[in-house]
C-alpha cells in the first residue's frame, strides 16, 4: 500500500463543474504540498498546508491531521484546470507522492 | 527571488552511454536539494537528496548517482544509462520540512 494515496485517479467534468480531488496518508508529515504538473511536464505548487484550510482564487485546500486527509477543491472548474494534480507529504525533509489525479475539463 | 533551472530539457541516448543532468539554484544559499524521476504512468520518486556541499543520500539502489559540487549546484549522472532509466527527471529545491519545494523545469530523457 503506497504511503500516499489519491482517488480518483482520473476525473472528467463538464466546464463549471465543482471538483474534489481526495489524498489520504499513513505516515507523520510536517505539511502537505498540493503541486499541478502540465501536459509539458512542469511542476508548479498550489499549496502547502500543516492545518485547516487555504483558498486561492477558484481552488481550496482542506487538512484534517487527525484523520491524514486532504482535499483540493476547484470551484467553476475551466478546461485551463486540465492537468495533473499531485498530493506530497513532507516527512522528514522528503517529499512522498501520490501517483496523481489526471483531470481533464471540456467546454 | 529565487529560481531554478535545470537542463537539457529533452536528451535521447543509446543505451549504455553516460548521463549529466545539472540544476542550479539562484538567489538562496544552502538550499536542500532533490532530484525526482517520473517513469510513465507512476508517480514522482525521490531519487537523491543532499542537504550540504558533498552531502547525498540515496533513496533507491540505481545505476544513477548525484554530486553537489558547489552549495547551489546539483548534478545526477550515471556512466552506463539503461533502458529502464527512461522518464521525466525534476530537479528541486527547498528548506527544513514545513516549507514549499520549488520545481525545475524538468528533463525528459529517453533511453534507445
Amino acid at each position: 500500500k503506497n504511503e500516499v494515496e489519491q482517488s480518483p485517479q482520473n476525473l472528467t467534468a463538464q466546464e463549471g463543474e465543482f471538483i474534489t480531488i481526495n489524498c489520504s496518508y499513513s505516515v507523520g508529515i510536517s505539511a502537505l504540498h498540493w503541486l499541478q504538473q502540465h501536459p509539458g511536464g512542469g511542476i508548479v505548487s498550489l499549496f502547502m498546508l500543516s492545518s485547516g484550510k487555504k483558498k486561492h482564487g477558484r481552488l481550496i485546500a482542506t487538512i484534517n491531521i487527525q484523520e491524514k486527509h486532504s482535499s483540493l477543491h476547484i470551484t467553476a472548474s475551466h478546461p485551463r484546470d486540465s492537468a495533473v494534480y499531485i498530493c506530497a507529504v513532507d516527512n522528514t525533509d522528503k517529499l512522498i507522492f501520490g501517483t496523481g489525479t489526471r483531470l481533464q475539463v471540456f467546454p | 527571488s529565487q529560481t531554478i533551472h535545470q537542463w537539457p530539457a529533452t536528451l535521447v541516448q543509446p543505451v549504455g552511454s553516460p548521463l549529466s543532468l545539472e540544476c542550479t539554484v539562484e538567489g538562496t544559499s544552502n538550499p536542500n536539494l532533490y532530484w525526482y524521476r517520473q517513469a510513465a504512468g507512476r508517480g514522482l520518486q525521490l531519487l537523491f537528496y543532499s542537504v550540504g556541499i558533498g552531502q547525498i543520500s540515496s533513496e533507491v539502489p540505481q545505476n544513477l548517482s548525484a554530486s553537489r559540487p558547489q552549495d547551489r549546484q546539483f548534478i545526477l549522472s550515471s556512466k552506463k544509462l539503461l533502458l529502464s532509466d527512461s522518464g521525466f527527471y525534476l530537479c528541486a529545491w527547498g528548506r527544513n520540512s514545513g516549507n514549499t519545494i520549488y520545481f525545475g523545469e524538468g528533463s525528459w530523457l529517453t533511453v534507445v
